[in-house]
């Protein structure tokens, strides 16, 4: 049973125009959402994030919207740069409870 | 700068054998996590310890065990080793009330 959903497992975009990213939840309970970023044959590092109690937060070219109603976030990179091409990952944590639980990812390729 | 290692990052062995992967970090974090990861899937959680001495399970069902005698060192156990094993290992670490984890480098196991 996945709680959280990346249903496009990849994604190519040309350089300079805007990249984005879905991801759909289940579980009402997620208060807490993330985007790591993962290039091959090293660990996630942490991108950017949002609260329940938000439905945007920016950081630089990252921009993270929430849609509750929905159980669905996104994640827009804009402008896309080669160094983008990497396997992005949505996760979520539940209220009290600060495990995460991630998504399958999306390979993202940024096109020169 | 990641504080947090893992060794080693490639590791090929035969079914049957003992073999501890290690997670170090300088961090002084509390919290600590072995996620298991197979290519184009899910990081699931396998063990998580809140602090010294203590040890639980995650989500996905492991045969591995884990110990955390230093809040500094958090290493894996797998007692016989099975090509079911094989995957890559994720180990992280993170600060009480901050949901953004640092991840190693990760290992990946090879059982043949």
């Amino acid at each position: 049973d996945q709680q959280v959903k990346q249903n496009s497992p990849s994604l190519s975009v040309q350089e300079g125009r805007i990249s984005i990213l879905n991801c759909d939840y289940t579980n009402s309970m997620f208060d807490y959402f993330l985007w790591y970023k993962k290039y091959p044959a090293e660990g996630p590092t942490f991108l950017i994030s949002i609260s329940s109690i938000k439905d945007k937060n920016e950081d630089g070219r990252f921009t993270v919207f929430l849609n509750k109603s929905a159980k669905h976030l996104s994640l827009h990179i804009v402008p896309s740069q080669p160094g983008d091409s990497a396997v992005y990952f949505c996760a979520a944590s539940a209220i009290g409870n600060e495990k995460l639980t991630f998504g399958t990812g999306t390979r993202l390729t940024i096109i020169p | 700068e990641a504080d947090i290692y893992q060794t080693p990052r490639y590791l090929v062995i035969g079914t049957g054998k003992k073999i501890t992967l290690e997670c170090s970090q300088t961090m002084g974090h509390d919290k600590m996590y072995w996620y298991q990861q197979d290519p184009g899937m899910e990081l699931h959680l396998i063990h998580y310890s809140y602090g010294v001495n203590s040890t639980e399970k995650g989500d996905l069902s492991s045969e591995s065990t884990v110990s955390r005698i230093r809040t500094e060192h958090f290493p894996l156990t797998l007692e016989s080793a099975r090509p079911s094993h094989t995957s890559q290992y994720l180990c992280a670490s993170g600060v009480a009330g901050n949901y953004g984890y640092t991840f190693g480098s990760g290992t990946r196991l090879t059982v043949v």
